[in-house]
C-alpha cells in the first residue's frame, strides 16, 4: 500500500532558528517527490520538486533532500520567519503501471508554528 | 490574473441536495483535479483529468462527478450531499510532462457544509 508519512505532526521554533521536517514513503514505482506549504485557509503552493536522479533542492530558505534508496526526503527551513508558519506537505507521486498516469500520495502535512 | 480560481468559496447546503463547485485555470494547462481536504486538514486526490484520461480515486462515491466542458474547466458535481461530505475542496491544474516532474497550482479552495 501506497503510504507517505511525516514527522513530526507539529513543531514550534523560535523565529531565527532552523527546522528539519521528515518524510519517508513506501509509494512505488516512485516518479516524483514534492514539499508544499499550505498557509490557513488557502491552497497548497509548491516548494520543490525531486526526480528520482535530483538529491537535493532549493528554494530560497527551504531546502529539500531526498534519498531515494532508503525512500526518505528532508525539508530544511533556514533562518526562520513568522511567515513559515503553516503546514509542510510531503507528496509522492508513483507512476502507474502502463505509463502516462501520475498518482500521488499525500502526507498528512507537519504543522509549523514559528514564534516571535 | 488569478492562476486557478474557484466559485464559490463557501457553500452551505443541507443533506439530499445537489450541488457544483466550478473550477478554472488560465494557465493553459493540460490536466486538471480535485482534491478533498478533510476536518485532518489531509487533503486526498479524488480525480485526475485531461482530454485524454479520467483518472478516478477508487474511493470516491459515485455520486461526485467531474464535469470539463474545455480545458480550462473542470466543475465537481455532487449528487444527494451527506454530511461526511462537508470538507474543503481544492481544484488544481498541472501541465503534465513525460518525465513526471510538474508544477501544479491549485485553488483557493471551497469549504462546502452540509447541515
Amino acid at each position: 500500500k501506497n503510504q507517505v508519512e511525516q514527522s513530526p505532526q507539529s513543531l514550534i521554533i523560535l523565529e531565527g532558528k532552523n527546522c528539519t521536517l521528515q518524510c519517508n514513503y513506501t509509494v512505488s514505482p516512485f516518479s516524483n517527490l514534492r514539499w508544499y506549504k499550505q498557509d490557513t485557509g488557502r491552497g497548497p503552493v509548491s516548494l520543490t520538486i525531486m526526480t528520482f536522479s535530483e538529491n537535493t533542492k532549493s528554494n530560497g530558505r527551504y531546502t529539500a533532500t531526498l534519498d531515494a534508496d532508503t525512500k526518505q526526503s528532508s525539508l530544511h527551513i533556514t533562518a526562520s520567519q513568522l511567515s513559515d508558519s503553516a503546514s509542510y506537505i510531503c507528496v509522492v507521486t508513483q507512476r502507474r503501471a502502463g505509463g502516462g498516469s501520475y498518482i500521488p500520495t499525500f502526507g498528512r502535512g507537519t504543522s509549523l508554528i514559528v514564534h516571535p | 490574473d488569478t492562476a486557478v480560481s474557484q466559485t464559490p468559496k463557501y457553500l452551505v447546503t443541507q443533506m439530499g441536495n445537489d450541488k457544483s463547485i466550478k473550477c478554472e485555470q488560465n494557465l493553459g494547462h493540460d490536466t486538471m483535479y480535485w482534491y478533498k481536504q478533510d476536518s485532518k486538514k489531509f487533503l486526498k486526490i479524488m480525480f485526475s483529468y485531461n482530454n485524454k484520461e479520467l483518472i478516478i480515486n477508487e474511493t470516491v462515491p459515485n455520486r461526485f462527478s467531474p464535469k470539463s466542458p474545455d480545458k480550462a474547466h473542470l466543475n465537481l458535481h455532487i449528487n444527494s450531499l451527506e454530511l461526511g461530505d462537508s470538507a474543503v475542496y481544492f481544484c488544481a491544474s498541472s501541465q503534465v510532462r513525460t518525465s513526471g516532474s510538474y508544477e501544479q497550482y491549485f485553488g483557493p479552495g471551497t469549504r462546502l457544509t452540509v447541515t
